[in-house]
C-alpha cells in the first residue's frame, strides 16, 4: 500500500507564482487534511474535507484553495505565492469515526517562496 | 474551538532516562492519538486510544486516555538516542465535525 502520497517533495516558487500541491491516498479514507508546519513549530490546519465534494476551512486558509472531486485526491492550490507561505506542507487522511480514526500522513512538501 | 495544550514544549534528557509528556483540554475528547515526527519526515502514529481510562503500550511507550476524557499522557521508558524527535498529541473532540485537533508538540532531545 502506498498510503498517502504527496508531490512534489521540494519546490521553489517566485513571489506571485502559483502551484498545486498534489495529495492522493489509496486507503479509501473519507477525511483528508492539509497542514503546514513552520520551522520548529506545530501543525496548523489549512483546509480539510470530510468526503468528496465537501471542503472546509481550518485555522489558516487564507492564500490557499482546495478541491475534493474524488475520494482519493485532495490538491492544495496556492494562487499568488508569498514569502509567508514558505513552509513544509503535510497532507493526511483518516476514516471519520469508530475505532479507525487515526490519521496517516504523507512525507511532506517543502516549499520555499523567494 | 477545541484546543489541546501539550507540555512540556521541549525536553533535554540523558539516554536511559524515562520521559513523560501530556496533553490537556477544556473539552471532552472521544479519541486520543500520539504521533512522532522525525526530522524531515511526516508524523507517524505511535498509539491510538479510544476509551476513557484505556492504557496502551507499544514497546517502551505507554499512553493513557484520561478518565475525565480531557487529557492524555505519553511515557517513554529507558530513552535511547533514536527517540529524538517531536511528539504530537491529537484528538477528536466530542460533537462537532470529528476533525482531528493537534497539540503544538514536545521536542525531545536525548543526550547519549
Amino acid at each position: 500500500n502506498a498510503g498517502v502520497t504527496q508531490t512534489p517533495k521540494f519546490r521553489i516558487l517566485k513571489i506571485g507564482q502559483s502551484m498545486t500541491l498534489q495529495c492522493t491516498q489509496d486507503m479509501n479514507h473519507n477525511y483528508m487534511y492539509w497542514y503546514r508546519q513552520d520551522p520548529g513549530m506545530g501543525l496548523k490546519l489549512i483546509y480539510y474535507s470530510v468526503g468528496a465534494g465537501i471542503t472546509d476551512k481550518g485555522e489558516v486558509p487564507n492564500g490557499y484553495n482546495v478541491s475534493r472531486s474524488t475520494t482519493e485526491d485532495f490538491p492544495l492550490r496556492l494562487e499568488l505565492a508569498a514569502p509567508s507561505q514558505t513552509s513544509v506542507y503535510f497532507c493526511a487522511s483518516s476514516y471519520s469515526s469508530g475505532m479507525n480514526t487515526e490519521a496517516f500522513f504523507g512525507q511532506g512538501t517543502r516549499l520555499t517562496v523567494v | 474551538g477545541q484546543q489541546l495544550n501539550q507540555s512540556p514544549q521541549s525536553m533535554f534528557i540523558q539516554e536511559g532516562e524515562d520521559v513523560s509528556m501530556n496533553c490537556t483540554s477544556s473539552s471532552i475528547f472521544n479519541t486520543w492519538l500520539w504521533y512522532k515526527q522525525d526530522p524531515g519526515e511526516g508524523p507517524v502514529l505511535l498509539i491510538a486510544l479510544y476509551k476513557a481510562g484505556e492504557l496502551t503500550s507499544n514497546g517502551r511507550l505507554t499512553a493513557q486516555f484520561g478518565i475525565t476524557r480531557k487529557d492524555s499522557f505519553l511515557n517513554i521508558s529507558a530513552s535511547i538516542p533514536s527517540d529524538v524527535g517531536i511528539y504530537f498529541c491529537a484528538g477528536i473532540p466530542q460533537g462537532g465535525s470529528e476533525k482531528l485537533v493537534f497539540g503544538k508538540g514536545t521536542k525531545l532531545t536525548v543526550n547519549p
